[in-house]
């Protein structure tokens, strides 16, 4: 069966440095792979995509960045975090037969101080 | 206007009661629709897909309406368990993969 996985759980970053959250997915292969970012009490707002290795499409402008350097592995950076970037990150899969349903990881709640 | 639209609820039920949730959406083109169940603090989970024919799932019933552009889930016989944000997901195209997601409806169910 497949499994996701997020780290760290939780994080607490000053202003200005950098962010490294990594997800992998194990038991299936060639997956879409997704960013959200989940602000107190809000629903969830996609960053990232990716359909392979390589391959990322961002959906609003940001102060984030993401990498998929192998084909079960999406990364999301900052070089410089901003308070706004607090918030509940969550990584998601998807696979054929229907691309469409979306599975999600634990989560890796942020805070920016 | 939001792509996908919500009441933020909260709905309070006590348990046994029947709720029902809509959802509505902007863009015309979507193609696949979800409903996922969030517990506080937690990642969301998928609860059901929605098709054109309505669908059942035990004490849960998802319908859509493709007219008016809009999403239902229905509760029977609630649960304590049931207590949780329900989010209602659209998606943009047929495995075009970006899904929009509403703001949530947040369902306590009383005893």
């Amino acid at each position: 069966s497949q499994t996701i996985h997020q780290w760290p759980a939780t994080l607490v970053q000053p202003v200005g440095s950098p962010l490294s959250l990594e997800c992998t997915v194990e038991g299936t292969s060639n997956p879409n792979l997704y960013w959200y970012r989940q602000a107190a009490g809000r629903g969830l707002q996609l960053l990232f995509y990716s359909v392979g290795i390589g391959q990322i499409s961002s959906e609003v402008p940001q102060n984030l960045s993401a990498s998929r350097p192998q084909d079960r592995q999406f990364i999301l950076s900052s070089k410089k975090l901003l308070l706004s970037d607090s918030g509940f990150y969550l990584c998601a899969w998807a696979t054929p037969p229907n691309r469409d349903e979306q599975f999600f990881g634990p989560g890796t709640r942020l805070t920016v101080l | 206007r939001k792509e996908v639209e919500q009441d933020p609820g909260p709905f309070n039920v006590p348990e046994g009661a029947t709720v029902a949730f809509n959802c509505t959406y902007s863009n015309s083109a979507s193609q696949s629709f979800f409903w996922y169940r969030q517990d506080c603090r937690k990642e969301p989970k998928l609860l059901m897909s929605v098709y054109s024919s309505g669908n059942e799932d035990g004490r849960f019933t998802a319908q859509l309406n493709r007219a008016s552009q809009y999403i239902s889930l229905l509760i029977r016989d609630s649960k304590l368990s049931d207590s949780a944000t329900y989010l209602c997901v659209v998606n943009r195209g047929a495995n075009a993969g970006k899904s929009t997601f509403g703001d949530g409806t947040t369902l306590t169910v009383k005893p």
